[in-house]
């Protein structure tokens, strides 16, 4: 079965750029997009179609892909984007849908 | 605006039926979308239980194909899921999503919005 990796964890200092990888086999070729899970609440899209991102996401939250990783990109991250952030592509074996398991920003 | 809402018990005897709704607002559960079911663990990731489209096209996570089974109401634009011989593992928050596609066969799809989840406790 097809699966995603993602750091558990990953720190940033405020206002400067927090990088998160999700790596899986082609991955670049798969459409990955990402979520965001503020403490208590449900997730909510940031990126699509690998880069998109959806109307009121702040531009800050870019993403890219190439070969095996998919990378998603905060810039000037701020106190706010404290979170867990997932990946998610499509396995076409199983015609579903597979997430990374996530990994926590942490801001300080 | 889309809005999805789940609703059921919020505790399922072991070896019972899990069964969830999720009515939607903003949308028709007949357009050109997909409808899954997502599942979290209390302090663990996402997990996709499948998904369906409202002609009745249905798609499972091969580890909980033999337990699911998903249904939609076009009169009352909601779908459903039921799981069955639950267990204490399936003690989940259970959320509903509207699976948007730029081109499903392609694998071009994300899940957008989500609802805000129920949590489901498996307990005698």
């Amino acid at each position: 079965s097809y699966e995603l990796t993602q750091p558990p964890s990953v720190s940033v200092s405020p206002g400067q750029t927090a990088s998160i990888t999700c790596s899986g086999d082609k991955l670049g070729d798969k459409y990955p997009c990402w979520y965001q899970q503020r403490p208590g609440q449900s997730p909510v899209l940031v990126i699509y179609q690998d880069t998109k991102r959806p109307s009121g996401i702040p531009e800050r939250f870019s993403g890219s892909s190439s070969g095996n990783t998919a990378t998603l990109t905060i810039s000037g991250t701020q106190p706010m984007d404290e979170a867990d952030y997932y990946c998610q592509a499509w396995d076409r074996s199983t015609v579903g849908v597979v997430f990374g398991g996530g990994t926590k920003l942490t801001v300080l | 605006q889309v809005q999805l809402q789940e609703s059921g018990p919020g505790l399922v005897k072991p070896s019972d039926t899990l069964s969830l709704t999720c009515a939607v607002s903003g949308d028709s559960i007949s357009s050109n979308n997909w409808w899954g079911w997502i599942r979290q663990p209390p302090g663990k990731g996402l997990e996709w239980i499948g998904y369906m489209y409202y002609s009745g096209s249905t798609y499972y996570n091969p580890s909980l194909k033999s337990r699911v089974t998903m249904s939609v109401d076009t009169s009352k634009n909601q779908f459903s899921l039921k799981l069955s011989s639950v267990t204490a593992v399936d003690t989940a928050v259970y959320y509903c999503a509207r699976c948007v596609s730029y081109d499903f066969w392609s694998g071009n799809i994300w899940f957008d919005p989500w609802g805000q989840g129920t949590l489901v406790t498996v307990s005698s």
